[in-house]
């Protein structure tokens, strides 16, 4: 059982189109946090969220916590190649004692020209 | 912009052998950690260090690994016989409190391979 799933799993579209990736738990969040990974790097933080229906907006991105927070959303608008990429959602539950993440198992984002 | 660095980015290695994995925080964090990610699956929680302890441990951390600050800047993941299922990359990321809103940062990884 995943506690955290994350779809799609991969999204291929063309440039200028929209897209929303989903992160989903049966778990109450502390905090959510979105990350991108390109190949044989690291993950990238893009943004925290931490507050239930929080918004956060970076660019073309938007990333939403849901009122519950077990849920997050990221929403990209006129999507470039550029944001080619894995992207990941990670966080804390709250009632997990300690500091370790967990991750989902991510979505790959193809955007072609 | 403060980074993770991790060194080496590439590691091959004989099964059984021992290899020692090497990462800088950032320094004014105070929490680390070693993640580490399997081809094609997701990252998974190693370990954390806090204090010059271990706070907390996965199931995946066995008596093969351990981990050490040897001085103010280093912190070191050490796998001692190393097995073919250990290949992956391996994440250290650090964090500057333990709050659940704290943000975590990675470095650019170790890409182990065990043959």
């Amino acid at each position: 059982t995943q506690l955290l799933e994350q779809s799609p799993q991969f999204l291929s579209i063309q440039e200028g189109e929209n897209l929303t990736v989903y992160c989903n738990s049966s778990s109450v969040f502390s905090s959510l946090q979105w990350y991108r990974q390109e190949p044989g790097e690291g993950p990238v933080l893009l943004v925290t969220v931490v507050t239930g229906g929080e918004v956060k907006k970076l660019k073309r991105l938007t990333f939403q916590f849901g009122d519950a927070r077990k849920d997050s959303s990221l929403h990209i608008t006129a999507a470039q190649p550029g944001d080619t990429g894995l992207y990941l959602c990670a966080g804390k539950r709250a009632n997990q004692a300690g500091t370790a993440l967990i991750f989902g198992k991510g979505t790959t984002l193809s955007v072609s020209s | 912009e403060p980074e993770v660095t991790q060194t080496p980015s590439h590691q091959v290695t004989q099964m059984g052998q021992e290899v020692i994995l090497r990462c800088v925080p950032i320094s004014n964090h105070l929490y680390f950690y070693w993640y580490r990610q399997i081809l094609g699956q997701k990252v998974e929680f190693l370990v954390s260090f806090y204090n010059n302890e271990i706070s907390e441990k996965s199931e995946i951390f066995d008596d093969q690994f351990s981990v050490e600050r040897p001085d103010g800047s280093n912190f070191t993941l050490k796998i001692r016989s190393t097995k073919l299922e250990d290949s992956a990359m391996y994440f250290c990321a650090s964090t500057r409190t333990d709050l659940g809103n704290t943000e975590a940062f990675f470095g650019q990884g170790t890409r182990l391979t065990v043959v």
